[in-house]
């Protein structure tokens, strides 16, 4: 069973740019999350997808960060303009479900987009 | 407050000794459970082992185990007979149900652990 795909694997920009970045969850996956995992920290989650329908965007800055995802599959997510405190590794990752139930949902991630903001 | 403490930044252990790393939450929620993930340098994220609130017993998936004290909000994990692959970041993560019914995962800030040969 392919994983969870994200490209690119590496970004370097400069700070105002926009950058976009692009993930491919697993096959049958309804729910679909990206995290944010700044150098030093655990991964934070900014927006969780069921289907194409946003759940959670509270921790999304969404005076610069937006995500799309189209036909319940594929999902994007864009920086514009991008800042030097967004260099982190951008994490994706799927899950069947995403409602919280009594038994455990795994998430499988993706390599993750390492994106530096010069 | 935290909801996930993760009070070792980094450790070193010998090869084949066993290794503890200390994970503690905060949480008012009946319903809850704790995560273990490894993370090499590669980057990914890999499912170590899951210990749920009203598990009775404490988790086990091979060479890791989940030292789950409920009472003290802690959930260590323990790997018998590190080895070298075993150098990794490793988080300890809690999920809880968010005000709309979905599945949320906080993270700690993680443990480097390196093994020694």
């Amino acid at each position: 069973e392919a994983g969870v795909a994200q490209s690119p694997r590496y970004k370097i920009i400069e700070k105002r740019q926009s950058v976009a970045f692009w993930c491919n969850p697993i096959s049958g996956h309804a729910t679909l999350y990206w995290y944010q995992q700044i150098l030093g920290q655990g991964p934070k989650l900014l927006i969780q997808f069921q289907n194409n329908g946003v759940v959670d965007d509270s921790q999304l800055p969404k005076d610069r960060f937006s995500a799309e995802r189209l036909k319940g599959v594929d999902s994007t997510l864009k920086i514009q303009p991008a800042k030097l405190e967004d260099s982190a590794v951008y994490l994706c990752a799927s899950s069947l479900v995403g409602s919280f139930t009594s038994s455990y949902n795994e998430q499988f991630f993706g390599p993750g987009t390492r994106l530096t903001v010069l | 407050a935290q909801k996930i403490t993760q009070t070792q930044p980094g450790m070193f252990v010998q090869e084949k000794e066993a290794v503890t790393l200390d994970c503690t939450y905060d949480t008012s929620d009946q319903s809850y459970g704790l995560f273990w993930y490894k993370q090499p340098s590669s980057g990914e994220m890999i499912f170590l082992i899951y210990q749920g609130s009203y598990d009775e017993q404490n988790a086990t998936e091979g060479r890791y185990s989940l030292n789950f004290q409920k009472a003290r909000k802690s959930a260590n994990l323990v790997i018998s007979a590190s080895q070298l692959g075993d150098s990794a970041m490793y988080f300890c993560a809690m999920r809880e149900a968010t005000n709309f019914g979905n599945e949320k995962l906080t993270f700690g800030t993680g443990t480097r652990l390196t093994i020694i040969p």
